[in-house]
């Protein structure tokens, strides 16, 4: 069935580094792709979508680019904070209702 | 308004006993799902209840699991005879009528059970 295949973690990066996760993606057809964030403490969030071949997704200085050659939707931030320090989670959308999820990346940030 | 209120945040039972895991949707939601998170695995859908119905459990195991979203109060997902591989993050969203993801779809801060 379709799936997301999500970069390990955990990711422990210094201020201002660079940041990519990887996620590809297993699918019939072209689902919308997703990337949600976990802050400590809180609830999955929609950091950014995409719906279909070449969208870029982006939110807070975040970006995702959709790419069906690769069946790629990697997550990118060119300058990292310590309050981006959360769980990032790549998912694809199977209906209406119904989501597929990556295991996670954990993210440390540190000052 | 609050968000998609998951209590408790963290559950402790021992093998054999029954937990109880509930989910107060945002208000003005009348569409609950459940997804469950095992130890290095994505978030797996498991249910999609609206008030008094079940609209798609098929994520859900044939034993032990069974879920509820009734006319008044939280939907609860209930696990009987608890066992070590029932230890994983639980997360409940909610959604309003006639939306489609992700528009309206909230997520709660999820319950970890841990089955000892």
């Amino acid at each position: 069935g379709d799936s997301v295949t999500q970069m390990e973690g955990p990711v422990t990066l210094s201020e201002e580094a660079f940041l990519t996760i990887n996620c590809t993606y297993t699918a019939t057809g072209y689902p919308s792709l997703f990337w949600y964030v976990q802050y400590p403490g809180e609830g999955l969030q929609l950091l950014l979508k995409a719906t279909k071949a070449d969208d870029k997704g982006s939110n807070k200085g975040f970006e995702a680019t959709y790419r069906k050659e690769t069946t790629s939707f990697h997550l990118e931030k060119g300058s990292v904070q310590v309050s981006d320090s959360a769980v990032y989670f790549c998912a694809l959308r199977l209906n209406d209702y119904k989501l597929s999820f990556g295991a996670g990346t954990t993210v440390t940030v540190r000052a | 308004n609050a968000g998609v209120m998951q209590n408790p945040r963290h559950l402790v039972r021992r093998r054999g006993q029954e937990a109880r895991l509930r989910c107060s949707p945002m208000k003005g939601h009348s569409h609950v799902y459940w997804y469950r998170q095992l130890p290095e695995e994505g978030l797996k859908f498991m249910v999609y209840l609206q008030k008094e119905n079940i609209i798609d459990e098929s994520g859900m195991p044939k034993e032990r699991f069974s879920a509820e979203f009734p006319k008044e109060g939280p939907s609860i997902l209930r696990i009987q005879q608890v066992v070590r591989g029932d230890s994983a993050a639980y997360f409940c969203a909610s959604s309003p009528p006639s939306s489609d993801i992700p528009h309206g779809y909230t997520f709660g801060s999820g319950t970890r059970l841990t089955v000892v």
